[in-house]
C-alpha cells in the first residue's frame, strides 16, 4: 500500500522554531508536496521537493532526503497565524493518471 | 485569473435526499480531483478527472456517490439518498497540464460544507 506519515500534533512558542517530519512508503516517488489548511479554510500550496536538499521560501523551508524517504518542513520565526494543518503529499510517479498521496496532517498549536 | 470555485459553500441536506456539489476548475486546468475531509482529518482521494474522462475512482464508494467532469461545464460531485455519515467538507483541486513541479501542486476550492440532518 501507500502511506505517509506524520505526527498528528505539534506545539511550539511564538518565535521559536518547528519541525514536521514526514515519511513516506509508496510505490514510487517523484516529489513531496507540503500545504497548509487554516480551521474551515482549504488547503493551499507551500512547497515542493523534487530533488535532495533544502528549498528554502522565506520563513518556511522543506528539506528532502530520498535515501530515507524521509522530507520535513521546518518554519523559523513562529507567528500565531502560523497555527493550521500541514499536510505532506507525494507524487509517486511521472504518470499524470497517478493521483498524489496526501499525508493526514500535522496539527500546529502555537502558544504565545 | 479567478481560483478553483465551489458552489454550494455550505449544504444542508436531509437523510434520503440527493447532494450536488460543484466545482469550477482554474482557467486553463484539465485536471480535477475531489476529496472528501471529516472534522480534525485528513483529506481522503475520492475521484480524479479528465474533461469527459474519469481517471481514478478508487476512492469513491461504489454506491450512492458518482462524478463526472463534462466537456462544458463545472465537475459535479452527485451523492444519492445521503445518510448522517456523508456529513463533511468536500473539496475539488485542479491542476494544470504543464511540466514539473508546476503540475505537483495542487489548487484547491473553498469547498462545500455538506451537512446531513
Amino acid at each position: 500500500g501507500q502511506s505517509l506519515e506524520q505526527p498528528s500534533e505539534v506545539t511550539a512558542v511564538e518565535g521559536a522554531i518547528v519541525q514536521i517530519n514526514c515519511t513516506y512508503q509508496t510505490s514510487g516517488f517523484y516529489g513531496l508536496s507540503w500545504y497548509q489548511q487554516h480551521d474551515g479554510g482549504a488547503p493551499t500550496f507551500l512547497s515542493y521537493n523534487g530533488l535532495d536538499g533544502l528549498e528554502e521560501t522565506g520563513r518556511f523551508s522543506s528539506f528532502l532526503s530520498r535515501s530515507d524517504s524521509y522530507g520535513y518542513l521546518l518554519l523559523q520565526e513562529l507567528q500565531m497565524k502560523d497555527s493550521a494543518s500541514y499536510f505532506c503529499a507525494v507524487r509517486p510517479s511521472m504518470n499524470r493518471d497517478d493521483k498524489i498521496i496526501f499525508g493526514k496532517g500535522t496539527r500546529l498549536h502555537i502558544l504565545p | 485569473n479567478a481560483g478553483v470555485m465551489q458552489n454550494p459553500r455550505h449544504l444542508v441536506r436531509r437523510r434520503g435526499q440527493e447532494a450536488r456539489l460543484r466545482c469550477s476548475p482554474m482557467k486553463g486546468h484539465s485536471h480535477v480531483y475531489w476529496y472528501r475531509q471529516l472534522p480534525e482529518e485528513g483529506l481522503k482521494f475520492m475521484v480524479y478527472l479528465q474533461k469527459e474522462n474519469i481517471i481514478d475512482e478508487s476512492g469513491m464508494p461504489k454506491e450512492r456517490f458518482s462524478a463526472e467532469f463534462p466537456k462544458e461545464g463545472p465537475s459535479i460531485l452527485r451523492i444519492q439518498q445521503v445518510v448522517r455519515g456523508d456529513s463533511a467538507a468536500y473539496f475539488c483541486a485542479s491542476s494544470p497540464l504543464l511540466a514539473e513541479p508546476t503540475y505537483n501542486e495542487q489548487f484547491f476550492g473553498p469547498g462545500t460544507r455538506l451537512t446531513v440532518l
